[in-house]
């Protein structure tokens, strides 16, 4: 059994380019969530996704927003990327429960 | 407002001896703890959770955390460490989340680096 997929694993961008990330969550899992991990901190909660709507959300900007599909699949985007963007993405998937994270996501913004 | 406090960003042990890894949280409502475990350039992997069951939990890879609600605190502990058990460590606590059963948001501590020397 696949656990929660994410890719690519790394990116680089340059200042006010947008970025697209990607995550498969666990099969069987439903609701998708995603964070953000400066280095050397802990993870920051960005949003989370069930039935497609977004239904928590973090303190980010609008510049960070995300998507769910009819297959439970998700996608980050973020807008005008600005160097503190850099960090690693971590999306977790999960069913009524715990929350299982991927491998993430390392995004460098030059 | 939910949050988490772990003293201690290093902490470095010798191999076989005892792991104490300190998490303080602070929550308005009962709250759900986690530990979660990162090994260098992965993701998080889940180590033990309290959810409002029994007071110790027992997780993976020998370790164990118990609930203090008078303390406020989820501290982990594994008997004997292990080279294997070096790794960055983070507490979380989450809310219930809405539409019922479902956990909300995880509100991570800032870790703790474990260092095991030979």
């Amino acid at each position: 059994d696949a656990g929660v997929t994410q890719s690519p694993t790394h990116l680089i961008k340059t200042r006010g380019q947008q970025v697209t990330l990607r995550c498969s969550p666990k099969s069987g899992h439903d609701t998708v969530s995603w964070y953000q991990q400066a280095l050397g901190q802990g993870p920051q909660f960005i949003f989370q996704y069930y039935e497609e709507e977004e239904r928590q959300r973090g303190n980010f900007p609008d510049r960070f927003s995300g998507h769910q599909f009819p297959n439970y699949s998700s996608e980050l985007n973020v807008n005008a990327l600005l160097l503190g963007d850099s960090a690693l993405y971590l999306c977790a998937s999960s069913f009524g429960g715990t929350q299982y994270f991927g491998p993430g996501t390392r995004l460098l913004v030059l | 407002a939910q949050s988490v406090t772990q003293l201690g960003s290093h902490v470095s042990v010798s191999e076989g001896a005892l792991v104490l890894l300190r998490c303080n949280y602070s929550s308005s409502v009962p709250p759900y703890l986690f530990w979660y475990v990162q090994y260098p350039n992965q993701g998080l992997q889940l180590l033990l959770k309290y959810t409002s069951a029994a007071t110790l939990v027992k997780g993976i890879n020998g370790f164990e955390a118990e609930f203090k609600k008078s303390e406020t605190s989820f501290h982990l502990t594994k008997p004997s460490a292990h080279m294997s058990d070096a790794a960055e460590y983070f507490c979380a606590v989450s809310d219930q989340g809405t539409g019922g059963t479902s956990y909300g948001k995880l509100t991570f501590g800032q870790g703790t680096i474990l260092t095991v020397h030979p």
